[in-house]
């Protein structure tokens, strides 16, 4: 089965400063790792993700995740932040060859930052 | 054209009414996607079409039926429903069903049934 957990319901961060959003996962064999935002009243954007390569994955808006294979997880992050990053954030997983199996999203992250 | 389309964006019925959504993409994608999401939830996948076949379908109930007349557009069929399905309804697009395609969401249609 395929799972995913993002440990933190809200994550407080004062705009300049370094954001990291937590994402581990579960899945038999390789997983495909993506990240989605969401602002309010809208659909889920799509930021990046892994497939295989490099584990410092590079996305939109200046955001990027550190895949570690032996912790099985995927941090969202960015080294600046901007009061305009405050939204939530979803982690989701697939595995390979998981056939019909569908994208397995986290619960979610509302990430707020502060002026 | 990069974008996912859903009309109407609010929708009010009542539990006798029938009405249906709509999406459209133009990025030439093969697989599109029903989800409902409940507010401050993830979103929670309804119905999966691949190349115009329904490839998933989520033990969703009847009174929501699908429907993929080409493979640029996606309906869902209401009716019958309940106040408990009240909920932002995303539908997407990916470039194939496969596991590695991220999938490009449009901006929903927040449903109220009364």
């Amino acid at each position: 089965a395929q799972s995913v957990a993002q440990p933190e319901d809200q994550v407080n961060v004062a705009e300049g400063n370094p954001l990291t959003v937590k994402c581990t996962y579960s899945v038999s064999g390789n997983p495909y790792l993506f990240w989605y935002v969401q602002y309010p009243n809208r659909g889920l954007q799509f930021l990046l993700k892994y497939i295989t390569g490099d584990n410092l994955v590079k996305g939109s808006y200046g955001f990027e995740a550190e895949f570690n294979k032996s912790q099985t997880s995927f941090h969202l992050k960015k080294p600046s932040a901007l009061v305009s990053d405050s939204a939530l954030y979803f982690c989701a997983v697939r595995g390979l060859h998981s056939g019909n199996t569908p994208l397995v999203f986290g619960k979610g992250t509302r990430l707020s930052v502060i002026a | 054209d990069t974008e996912v389309t859903q009309t109407p964006k609010h929708l009010v019925m009542g539990m006798t009414n029938k009405k249906s959504l709509k999406c459209e993409q133009h990025m030439g994608h093969r697989a599109m996607y029903w989800y409902k999401q409940k507010a401050k939830k993830p979103p929670e996948l309804m119905f999966v079409y691949s190349y115009e076949k329904l490839s998933i379908n989520e033990s969703v109930p009847s009174r929501f039926s699908p429907e993929c007349p080409n493979s640029s557009l996606l309906n869902l069929h209401l009716h019958a429903l309940q106040p408990e399905d009240s909920a932002l309804y995303l539908c997407a697009s990916s470039q194939d069903e496969r596991e590695g395609f991220e999938q490009f969401f449009g901006p929903g249609t927040r449903l109220t049934v009364l």
